[in-house]
């Protein structure tokens, strides 16, 4: 059955920790993974990996792909209460099958 | 240009009855997807309509069904509606079949009482 483990389930820090939130996966038919930051309600689209080994990067944002080990890692460096959120990654191939992880909830403490 | 608009944003229902949501994608977007997602779930797929055909649908119940009309424009329909059922359902475009890269509507909270 395929699936997308991601961990920690949550996870706690201050103001200008670093955080690294992981995403294992194991699906069928794969070509991307992606990752999406949900606020309240509506995801917002951060990151989509196809190629494994390299960095994409978006301000203090930035992500990788290994497809070898069938992982991906989401770094935020410099950490502010704004990146609180719960972060989803979701890894398929087209958009009726794309599998979705339970998200890592992050809590940015001043 | 607009995002992707799902209406109501809140539902108040009761068990038995039937719900009627729906979503407007983004212009030039042709695939809608809907999910469910609910604490400890996240999100599962429901279905994808291309072009006024369901591509897909998820593993739920035929009270879940949905259409999608020529403008693109979808609705999703639940009938004798249950407690399980109460959940925020998000709507989802995207260009078209070849692309993952999901844009998500702010999705529409229903509570099944």
């Amino acid at each position: 059955e395929d699936k997308v483990v991601q961990s920690p389930l949550s996870l706690v820090v201050h103001e200008g920790d670093t955080v690294t939130l992981n995403c294992s996966y194991e699906v069928t038919n794969f070509r991307s993974l992606l990752w999406y930051k949900q606020e309240k309600k509506a995801p917002t689209f951060l990151f989509m990996l196809t190629s494994s080994g390299i960095e994409k990067k978006s301000g203090r944002l930035s992500s990788i792909l290994d497809k070898k080990e069938l992982f991906s890692i989401l770094n935020i460096t410099a950490t502010q209460t704004g990146d609180s959120a719960i972060y989803l990654c979701a890894g398929g191939y087209n958009t009726d099958k794309l599998i979705f992880g339970t998200g890592t909830r992050l809590q940015v403490f001043p | 240009k607009a995002g992707v608009t799902q209406t109501p944003r809140y539902l108040i229902k009761t068990r038995g009855q039937q719900v009627t949501l729906s979503c407007s994608p983004i212009s030039g977007h042709r695939s809608v997807s809907w999910y469910q997602q609910t604490p400890g779930q996240g999100l599962q797929f429901l279905f994808e309509y291309f072009s006024e055909t369901q591509r897909n649908k998820g593993n739920f119940p035929g009270r879940f069904s949905g259409r999608q009309f020529s403008n693109s424009r979808s609705e999703m329909n639940v009938s004798t509606l249950e407690l399980g059922d109460s959940a925020l359902y998000l709507c989802a475009s995207s260009v078209g079949l070849s692309s993952e890269k999901l844009f998500f509507g702010s999705g529409t909270q229903l509570s099944v009482l």
